[in-house]
């Protein structure tokens, strides 16, 4: 089975600091990762995503993730951040049954100025 | 072009009613997702659905919830006999016909409340 885990629940950083995010991933198979962003009482918008090739992977926003196959991990980062990024972020993965994603419990992140 | 939307945006049900939730994928896209958010919790698969065929369940729960997707008109995620534990945020995601790994784009979702 799939599973997908984010290593902190809330990330609490300074305006302009620099932030990661982060994402452990466990499949048996080929496995595509994603990062969606949910502002408050809003959807989940994709900030990018791991399919194969490349493992820096280059998102909206200036973010940016890097897939570690082993470490099976999938880490999000932004050298520096601003209030508008303070929302929760949600690691995915899929590819091991199709159409379906498996989502991280969810990250908090919240931009103090 | 209209992204994924999803009506009612919020919904109040007294237990035992029955809710229906709405979702109209963006244009162009024949596959259809439909996930739950519990308070605190990150977003769990239900059902996975293309026009007129359930492809994969198995995040349904086996009894009240059921799940449409038809030849015109937007899929429904029913829920009968509704009970306190069913209040969530139901997301409804869509695709284009293709591959596994396209992306899914999610609606504002539907704030269900259990009274």
């Amino acid at each position: 089975a799939q599973s997908v885990t984010q290593l902190d629940s809330q990330v609490p950083v300074f305006e302009e600091a620099p932030v990661e995010l982060r994402c452990n991933y466990s499949s048996s198979v080929s496995v595509y990762l994603f990062w969606y962003v949910q502002y408050p009482n809003q959807g989940l918008q994709l900030l990018l995503k791991y399919l194969s090739g490349s493992t820096l992977v280059k998102g909206i926003n200036g973010f940016e993730a890097e897939f570690n196959k082993s470490q099976t991990s999938f880490h999000l980062r932004k050298p520096s951040v601003h209030i508008s990024d303070t929302a929760e972020y949600f690691c995915a993965a899929g590819g091991t049954s199709y159409g379906k994603l498996t989502f991280g419990q969810g990250t908090i992140l919240t931009v103090h100025p | 072009n209209a992204g994924v939307m999803q009506n009612p945006r919020h919904l109040v049900r007294r237990r035992g009613q029955e809710a229906r939730l709405r979702c109209s994928p963006m244009k162009g896209h024949s596959h259809v997702y439909w996930y739950r958010q519990l308070p605190e919790e990150g977003l769990k698969f239900m059902v996975y659905l293309q026009k007129e065929n359930i492809i994969d369940e198995s995040g349904m729960p086996k009894e009240r919830f059921s799940a449409e997707f038809p030849k015109e008109g937007p899929s429904i995620l029913r829920i009968q006999q509704v009970v306190r534990g069913d209040s969530a945020a139901y997301f409804c995601a869509s695709s284009p016909p293709g591959r596994v790994t396209d992306t899914q784009y999610f609606g504002p979702g539907t704030r269900l409340t259990v009274l």
